[in-house]
């Protein structure tokens, strides 16, 4: 069973910073581009970035460039989002999905992590 | 960025209607596009993929159409687990971008 699942949320203050991680199986993680998606208290969905499969190309909302860093290890199969100079704005649940690229397929999708930013 | 635009925000419908839910794309997305179903305190979860695909295990009475800029969503017969906020995605080029939502509710 494919399986996605995040940790490394919390409360964090104006200008901290905060790495999360996504941990996956039942796939093979190297083969397969990984996205995350986030959605703050009572909105919709805003995608954040992404990654392909090697790492060797990223990708960032203009909402998180410069802030937030997208990596992962495929020998550890897991992916990261390393967040800086975080803001009030960032309050989200952050998600993880798999994601097949230029089909509208993010799945499965982890049980997400909260990130709450607020002093 | 290209924009994702929903409708209705909301709809009221009872077990067993028949329920559209359309996107429309600020430009054409080709069919790189996909439905989701969010239940309340979970996560998105895949419906359609390629604009006309059914996710495996995903009923049959949920089906896609459409391509280019315009997207619909059918729920052939709604049931009990059906009530939920769908979302639209577009994955035809960056930033992958989400429609603002659609809640079904019960009329």
């Amino acid at each position: 069973e494919v399986q996605l699942l995040e940790s490394g949320g919390g409360l964090v203050q104006p200008g901290g910073s905060l790495r999360l991680s996504c941990g996956a199986s039942g796939f093979t993680f190297s083969n397969f581009a990984m996205t995350w998606v986030r959605q703050a208290p009572g909105k919709g969905l805003e995608w954040v970035s992404a990654i392909s499969g090697s790492g060797g190309s990223t990708y960032y909302a203009d909402s998180v460039k410069g802030r937030f860093t997208i990596s992962r290890d495929n020998s550890k199969n897991t992916l990261y989002l390393q967040m800086n100079s975080l803001r009030d704005e960032d309050t989200a649940i952050y998600y993880c999905a798999k994601r097949v690229v230029g089909s509208g397929w993010f799945d499965p999708w982890g049980q997400g992590t909260l990130v709450i930013v607020s002093s | 960025a290209i924009q994702m635009t929903q409708s209705p925000s909301s709809l009221s419908a009872s077990v067993g209607d028949r329920v559209t839910i359309t996107c429309r794309a600020s430009q054409g997305i080709r069919n790189d596009f996909g439905w989701y179903q969010q239940k309340p305190g979970k996560a998105p979860k895949l419906l359609i993929y390629a604009a006309s695909s059914l996710q495996s295990g995903v009923p049959s009475r949920f089906s896609g159409s459409g391509s280019g800029t315009d997207f619909t969503l059918t729920i052939s017969s709604l049931q009990p687990e059906d009530f939920a906020t769908y979302y639209c995605l577009q994955d035809y080029n960056y930033p992958p971008t989400f429609g603002q939502g659609t809640k079904v509710e019960v009329k």
